[in-house]
This record gives C-alpha cells, sequence and structure tokens, in this order.
C-alpha cells in the first residue's frame, strides 16, 4: 500500500527566504506524487505535479518540486517566501493504474512571518 | 482545468436528520468520483471511491449505511449523511476523475457539517 510521510508539522520561515517543505513517499512501481494547499475552511488548490520527465517541477505561485527516486523524496520548495504563502500544505501520491484515490500525508502548517 | 463544484458549503443540521452532499463536475465527464473526510488540523482520509453507474466502494471503518454515496450519472455524486450525530461533524471533500488521463484528481471546495 501506498504512503507520504511529511515529517514536519510546521514549518516557520521569514518572509523572503526561501521554504523547503519536506514530503517522502512509498509506493509501489513508479508514482505520480502531487502537491496542494489549502486555506481556513476551503478545498485543496493544486501547486504540482510529478508524472514522469524532468525531475524538478515548477508550479503555481512560484513553488517548485524535486523527485528524488533514490531517496524517494518529493520536497517543496520557493526561493523567496510570501506571508501569503502561510497555509498548510498536503504532498499526495497516485498509483498510476487505473482510477485510483490520492494518498495524503498529514500535511504541514507553513507559516511565513514578515 | 476541469472544474468540480461541491454544494452545499456549509450546513447546519439537528441530530438525527440526513444531510446531501452534492459533487458536480462542470466541464467534464466523472468517471470516478472520491470523497474524502477531515477532521480539524488533519489530514484527508478516504472514505469511499464511486464509479458512475456502481455501487460505491467503502474503506475500511466508513459505515457504507451511515455514509450513502450515489453516483448516477458522469457529472453528480452525492454523498448523504443519515441520521447525522455531532460526531459526524466534519469537513467533506469530494473529487473527480475522467477519461483524460492526467494524472492528478480534481477537488471540489469542500463541505462543512455541523451536527447540533
Amino acid at each position: 500500500a501506498q504512503s507520504v510521510a511529511q515529517p514536519e508539522d510546521q514549518v516557520n520561515v521569514a518572509e523572503g527566504n526561501p521554504l523547503t517543505v519536506k514530503c517522502t513517499y512509498s509506493v509501489s512501481g513508479n508514482p505520480y506524487l502531487f502537491w496542494y494547499v489549502q486555506y481556513p475552511n476551503r478545498g485543496l488548490q493544486f501547486l504540482l505535479k510529478y508524472i514522469t520527465g524532468d525531475n524538478l517541477v515548477k508550479g503555481s505561485y512560484g513553488f517548485e518540486a524535486e523527485f528524488n527516486k533514490s531517496q524517494t523524496s518529493f520536497h517543496l520548495k520557493k526561493p523567496s517566501a510570501l506571508v501569503s504563502d502561510s497555509a498548510l500544505y498536503f504532498c499526495a501520491v497516485r498509483v498510476p493504474s487505473g482510477n485510483t484515490p490520492l494518498v495524503f500525508g498529514k500535511g504541514t502548517r507553513l507559516s511565513v512571518i514578515a | 482545468g476541469a472544474v468540480v463544484s461541491q454544494h452545499p458549503s456549509w450546513v447546519i443540521c439537528k441530530s438525527g436528520t440526513s444531510v446531501k452532499i452534492e459533487c458536480r463536475s462542470l466541464d467534464f465527464q466523472a468517471t470516478t468520483m472520491f470523497w474524502y473526510r477531515q477532521f480539524p488540523k488533519q489530514s484527508l482520509m478516504l472514505m469511499a471511491t464511486s464509479n458512475e453507474g456502481s455501487k460505491a466502494t467503502y474503506e475500511q471503518g466508513v459505515e457504507k449505511d451511515k455514509f450513502l454515496i450515489n453516483h448516477a450519472s458522469l457529472t453528480l455524486s452525492t454523498l448523504t449523511v443519515t441520521s447525522a450525530h455531532p460526531e459526524d461533524s466534519s469537513f467533506y471533500i469530494c473529487s473527480a476523475t475522467g477519461t483524460f488521463n492526467t494524472g492528478e484528481l480534481f477537488f471540489g471546495e469542500g463541505s462543512r457539517l455541523t451536527v447540533l
């Protein structure tokens, strides 16, 4: 069975500094990997995905993530954090076989301090 | 991108009543829909998977008689919380995928259920 680990419950970063939100996964075969962001009482907003190809994936709002197969990681990064980036971030994995669901990590709360 | 609409956004009901939440794909045919539940400050837990025209497949521990899922058309799935109790209060989110092969699921905005 697939699983996702987000080791940090909370990440604090100063505005303008780079940010990293960590994610590791466990899945049989080649995974589909995703990052979503959630603001309070809202649904999920898609940030980026890795399906195949270039390991460095660029997404919405200046975010990017790097797929590292040997370390089974898919860390989310942004060169310069904004206060408006403060939200709950979810890493998710999906088995690329049929119509399978996303399996989510527990989420990491990002707080960007002005 | 594909749009999924969920309604209602907020619902408050009395204990013992039933509540229906709708999930619609607005610009694509959703062959499969997934229902998730999210407790405060926690992750999304998959409740069930529904394929159009078939009975839903429920995850272990999810009561199928309490959480009735219908996916009668390619654009609509409904989740009915029957005889709701305060412990059913939660944020329910649907997601959908179609025949396209982009890999991602498309999510509704979620429905906040509060049972008094």
